[in-house]
Order: structure tokens, then C-alpha cells, then sequence
């Protein structure tokens, strides 16, 4: 079975800082997908990244962007010139080629503070 | 264009009463999922629709729990009776095809 780990329950950095935080998941499969999800306080879940695990370039968008290490099964996501509204709860997730179950992680609690 | 929707935002039922919690998927997507996120715990799968029809039902915790998708649009969870354990919050998400999920706010369910 799939597991997505999230090592970290709760981060705060100041403004404008870099911050970088951890997963690692476990599965047997060569194809699959891998994506972080941000959900801010009282507010929907929103897709951050996406990366799919045959592609070898890291994923970025904007301020956000990927450290994939396939064989390491580490997928960490960095936040760079952190912003207020980068406060939220961040979810790495799994989910294999040809499935639509994601699995989650249980989440880290980011803190961006003034 | 609109997202995905959920009512209620939140609900507060007894043990032993029913709920039923509605989510409206992005208009033109066929795939709907429900999730649920129990207290201190990992976001769950619950089950796929693919239009009208249970693709996956296999994350569904027990009989207690309906999940229907009249019409291939909107969709229903209804637990009866609910239970104590059944309380945390119920995401519902969709998708055009089986790639990117989008999802709703989450309704939380808590029952006392």
C-alpha cells in the first residue's frame, strides 16, 4: 500500500523567507503522480504543483517549486519570498497512473509570519 | 467559472440522526470524489463516480454511508445513523478526466 509522510505538523517563518517543506512517500509503482495541495484558513483546497514521476525536470510555479527525487522517494516543496498568504495547511499527495484515489499526507501547518 | 460547492459548511447532529451532504462538481466534469479528513488524521478516499455510476466505492467505511449521483451532476452522502467516528470534514472533488482533482471547501460534520 501507498503512504505519504509528512514529517513536519507545523512551520512558521518570517516574510520573505525561503521555506522548504519535507514528504516522502513509499510505493512500489514506477508511474505515478505526486502533487501538493495548500489549503488556507477556511477556505477550499487549491492544487499548488503537480509532478509526474517520469519526467526528471522538478516542477515549478512561480514562487513554488519541487525537489523530486525519485529513487529517495522524496518530493519536498519550496516556497520562495514567502508571502502572508502563503499561510495555510500544505498536503503532499500520491496518486498512482491509472487511479484516482489520492493519498495524502496528514499535512504541515505553515505559518508565514509579519 | 464556478468551483466546486458544498452544503452545509458545517453541520451538528446527535448520534443516531441523519445527515445528508450535498456537493456540486464543476459544470462539464464527469468524475466526482468524496474524501474525509477525521480529527488528526490523513484526507481519506471515500469513492469515484464516473457520471452516474460508483467507479470506486471502496474507501466507503461501512453500510452506514449513501452516496448517490442522480443524473450524473450533483451528488449526496447520507449517513444514517451516524455514529460518533463519523465526525470530521467531508471533501468532495472533480475532475474532467482522471488527472487533476479539483476540490470543494469541505463540509464538517459533527456529531455529538
Amino acid at each position: 500500500a501507498q503512504t505519504v509522510t509528512q514529517s513536519q505538523p507545523e512551520m512558521s517563518v518570517q516574510e520573505a523567507e525561503t521555506v522548504t517543506l519535507s514528504c516522502t512517500y513509499d510505493t512500489s509503482e514506477n508511474n505515478y503522480y505526486l502533487f501538493w495541495y495548500k489549503q488556507p484558513p477556511s477556505r477550499q483546497m487549491i492544487l499548488v504543483i503537480r509532478q509526474e514521476a517520469y519526467k526528471q525536470q522538478n516542477a515549478t510555479e512561480n514562487r513554488f517549486s519541487v525537489n523530486f527525487q525519485k529513487a529517495a522517494k522524496s518530493f519536498s516543496l519550496k516556497i520562495s519570498d514567502s508571502q502572508l498568504g502563503d499561510t495555510a495547511m500544505y498536503f503532499c499527495a500520491f496518486m498512482k497512473q491509472r487511479d484516482d484515489k489520492i493519498i495524502f499526507g496528514k499535512g504541515t501547518r505553515l505559518h508565514i509570519l509579519p | 467559472e464556478a468551483g466546486v460547492t458544498q452544503f452545509p459548511s458545517h453541520s451538528v447532529i446527535e448520534k443516531g440522526q441523519t445527515v445528508t451532504l450535498r456537493c456540486d462538481p464543476i459544470s462539464g466534469h464527469d468524475n466526482l470524489y468524496w474524501y474525509r479528513r477525521v480529527m488528526g488524521k490523513e484526507i481519506k478516499f471515500l469513492l469515484h463516480f464516473v457520471k452516474e455510476s460508483k467507479q470506486d466505492e471502496s474507501g466507503m467505511p461501512n453500510n452506514r454511508f449513501l452516496a448517490e449521483r442522480t443524473g450524473g451532476t450533483y451528488s449526496t452522502l447520507k449517513v444514517q445513523p451516524a455514529e460518533l467516528e463519523d465526525s470530521g470534514v467531508y471533501f468532495c472533488a472533480s475532475s474532467p478526466d482522471r488527472g487533476t482533482q479539483y476540490f470543494g471547501p469541505g463540509t464538517r460534520l459533527t456529531v455529538l
